[in-house]
């Protein structure tokens, strides 16, 4: 299994452009996410997916759109770039949470850094 | 909501002597606590999960955590750091609720670690 792959690795935008960041995952997950990490806050939760044409906004969703059009796939669009959104952006996935004392692992990919000026 | 408090963004500690990260949770409900690390360049990587069973945690690279109620506290240890254990570590919270979206991280705090 690849496990979470995302691309690209590394994008410089210009303020005002757009630009799609590519996420796949090969383990059936029904669960996906974005995180944006920037330094000192952590990962803040940006959108996420309980299921193919299931999406819903986490805690910073502003200035970003995704869809879910197949389990394995969860593009995350910047509609128009501000320096704002520079940051590394992170997607995961892990199966959906079960009645029962445990949680499963969520999977992260490598991560796309962006740079906006 | 729950939320998770990492003390200290930087640890420093010398090859061979005790990793000590600490971490304290909030949350209105029993929770689920995790500590999550990430290499440089790379994503993150579980290193262990508590989720209700003992509250001595034993996880990857010989790190464990102890839950403690009482402390609201959930401290990841390792007896002897090796270099290779030089990353940033993210605690992590959930609630028990079947809600996929609840987990919150920690700001992180980055290990050092000197020859």
């Amino acid at each position: 299994n690849a496990g979470v792959t995302q691309t690209p690795k590394f994008q410089v935008l210009k303020t005002g452009q757009s630009m799609t960041l590519q996420c796949a995952q090969d383990m059936n997950h029904e669960y996906m996410s974005w995180y944006r990490q920037d330094p000192g806050m952590g990962l803040r939760l940006i959108h996420y997916s309980v299921g193919a044409g299931i999406t819903d906004q986490g805690e910073v969703p502003n200035g970003y759109n995704v869809s879910r059009s197949t389990t394995e796939d969860f593009p995350l669009r910047l509609l128009s770039a501000a320096p704002s959104q520079t940051s590394v952006y992170f997607c995961a996935s892990s199966r959906l949470p079960r009645l029962g004392p445990s949680r499963d692992t969520q999977y992260f990919g490598p991560g796309t850094r962006l740079t906006v000026l | 909501a729950q939320s998770v408090t990492q003390l200290g963004s930087h640890v420093s500690v010398s090859e061979g002597a005790l990793v000590l990260l600490r971490c304290n949770y909030s949350s209105s409900v029993p929770p689920y606590l995790f500590w999550y690390v990430q290499y440089p360049n790379q994503g993150l990587q579980l290193l262990l999960k508590y989720t209700s069973a003992a509250t001595l945690v034993k996880g990857i690279n010989g790190f464990e955590a102890e839950f403690k109620k009482s402390e609201t506290s959930f401290h990841l240890t390792k007896p002897s750091a090796h270099m290779s254990d030089a990353a940033e570590y993210f605690c992590a919270v959930s609630d028990r609720s079947l809600r996929a979206n609840d987990m919150r991280f920690g700001a992180g705090t980055r290990l050092t670690v000197k020859p």
